[in-house]
C-alpha cells in the first residue's frame, strides 16, 4: 500500500515558473524524503526533512511539511529545461526499517 | 569514486527462465533494497536487507530471491514464478538502515517474452 500520493500526477510549466509539487501520507512519520527521477535512470535524494522542521532550503527547493495536515510540499523556484523529471516523496514505514513511495508527479519544464 | 553499479542496463530473457540481477555498492553501507517500477508508477519494494546475511521480504517479493553474502553485493533472481516480470528494476543502499536516505543505482530494464 501507499504511504505517500503525490498531487498533480503532471505538471506542465514554462522555463523561468516556479512548480509546485504536494504530497499526502497517512501515518506518522519522523521523516519525509524527496527524490527526484530523470527518465530511465535511477532516482536521486533531493532533501530529507525531520518531523519536527517545518521548512527546509537546498538551492532552488523549498520543502515544507505540515505534519497536522499530514501533507508536504515540493516547491522548485525558477525552473528549468533540465529540472524535468519525475518527483516522488518516501516516508518511512512504521517500523523505520524501509521506505515507501508514492506514484510520483511528472513535471516537464519547456524551454 | 563511490556509488552503487547495476549490470546490465538492459536484459531480455525468454519466458520460463530465471534471471539474476547484479547490485554493487563500494559505499560501505549497511542496509541495501531491491524496487520494481512498472511505466509511469512508483517503486514497490521487493526485498531488503539490512545486514550482511540478512534479508526480508518487502510487498511483492512472490517470485524472486536475493542473497546477501557480502556486504557489498545484493543480486536478485527473477524465477520463472515471477508471473509479470517486465519491469525496471533499481537497486538502493543506505548508511541508515532506519528509514534515512537511500542511494539509487542506475537500473536494469528487464524484458521477458
Amino acid at each position: 500500500s501507499q504511504q505517500g500520493e503525490e498531487d498533480p500526477q503532471a505538471l506542465s510549466i514554462q522555463e523561468g515558473e516556479n512548480a509546485t509539487m504536494n504530497c499526502s501520507y497517512k501515518t506518522s512519520i519522523n521523516n519525509l524524503q524527496w527524490y527526484r527521477q530523470n527518465s530511465g535512470r535511477g532516482l536521486v535524494h533531493l532533501i530529507l526533512i525531520r518531523s519536527n522542521e517545518r521548512e527546509k532550503h537546498s538551492g532552488r527547493l523549498r520543502v515544507t511539511l505540515d505534519t497536522s495536515k499530514k501533507s508536504s510540499s515540493l516547491l522548485i523556484t525558477a525552473s528549468r529545461a533540465a529540472d524535468t523529471a519525475s518527483y516522488f516523496c518516501a516516508t518511512p514505514n512504521n517500523a523505520g526499517n524501509m521506505l515507501t513511495f508514492g506514484g510520483g508527479t511528472r513535471l516537464m519544464v519547456k524551454p | 569514486d563511490g556509488g552503487i553499479t547495476q549490470s546490465p542496463k538492459y536484459l531480455f530473457r525468454k519466458e520460463g527462465q530465471n534471471v539474476t540481477l547484479s547490485c554493487e555498492q563500494n559505499l560501505n553501507h549497511d542496509a541495501m533494497y531491491w524496487y520494481r517500477q512498472d511505466p509511469g508508477q512508483g517503486l514497490r519494494l521487493i526485498y531488503y536487507s539490512q545486514i550482511v546475511n540478512d534479508f526480508q521480504k518487502g510487498d511483492i517479493a512472490e517470485g524472486y530471491s536475493v542473497s546477501r553474502e557480502k556486504k557489498e553485493s545484493f543480486p536478485l533472481t527473477v524465477t520463472s514464478a515471477q508471473k509479470n516480470p517486465t519491469a525496471f528494476y533499481l537497486c538502493a543502499s543506505s548508511i541508515d538502515p532506519t528509514g534515512g536516505e537511500q542511494y539509487f543505482g542506475p537500473g536494469t530494464r528487464l524484458t521477458v517474452t
